[in-house]
């Protein structure tokens, strides 16, 4: 149990395009997402939570109109990066939160972007 | 938001030694402490978690330890295998801000056969 997926594993995506990157959870159904961005051999950053039904709330320094966030089901959270630039290349990864109030959180398999 | 730091950043071990990483955090507040690994594009995998109302445990060849005065947490691997080679991330998250993780930079592992 505990599955969460990615979409799409990989995307290239020329300058000044947007891409839309989708988490869902797939065994349980998750109130709560957050959203990470990891660099190479660098650590995972946290850019957002994303709460099912309400807005999300970013971490400091990340751009909200620019990393749009929607978790519209408790099953499925989408990010989307808008006007992408190269230096927004990265490996984006969600995880979930398991319900019942615990502090359990599952990674999703992560997506490369690469913007040209 | 919560800051956590990790050492060493790189390790490497002969087989059947053992690893320690070593984690610190500055918020007194954070209450709970995973460990995840990461082989190389792919995802984190939790290997051990530990709360604030417990000082250590243990699954098999991993124990994780928590001195909640001193404010720091520290991964134990014994009797270390070469598929035991990953980058290793602590993390640490607190109820009150929502459970966001705040990892630490990662210690690179690797095993030598």
């Amino acid at each position: 149990g505990a599955v969460v997926s990615q979409h799409p594993s990989r995307v290239i995506c020329k300058s000044g395009t947007s891409v839309k990157i989708e988490c869902r959870s797939l065994d349980f159904q998750a109130t709560t997402m957050f959203w990470y961005r990891q660099f190479p051999k660098q650590s995972l950053m946290l850019m957002a939570t994303s709460n099912e039904g309400s807005k999300a709330t970013y971490e400091q320094g990340v751009e909200k109109d620019k990393f749009l966030i929607n978790h519209a089901s408790l099953t499925l959270s989408t990010l989307t990066v808008t006007s992408a630039h190269p230096e927004d290349s990265s490996f984006y990864i969600c995880s979930a939160r398991y319900p019942g109030g615990g502090y359990e959180q599952y990674f999703g398999p992560g997506t490369r972007l690469t913007v040209t | 938001g919560e800051n956590v730091e990790q050492h060493p950043s790189t390790l490497s071990v002969q087989e059947g030694d053992s690893a320690v990483i070593k984690c610190t955090y500055s918020d007194s507040a954070s209450n709970y402490f995973p460990w995840y690994k990461q082989e190389l594009g792919k995802r984190p995998q939790l290997i051990i978690d530990i709360r604030s109302n417990v000082g250590e445990k243990k699954d098999q060849r991993i124990a994780v330890t928590l001195n909640k005065t001193a404010k720091h947490f520290s991964l134990h691997i014994t009797e270390t295998q070469p598929e035991d080679s990953a980058v290793y991330f602590c993390a640490a998250s607190m109820r009150r801000s929502g459970n966001q993780f705040y990892f630490g930079t990662g210690t690179s592992l690797t095993v030598i056969p």
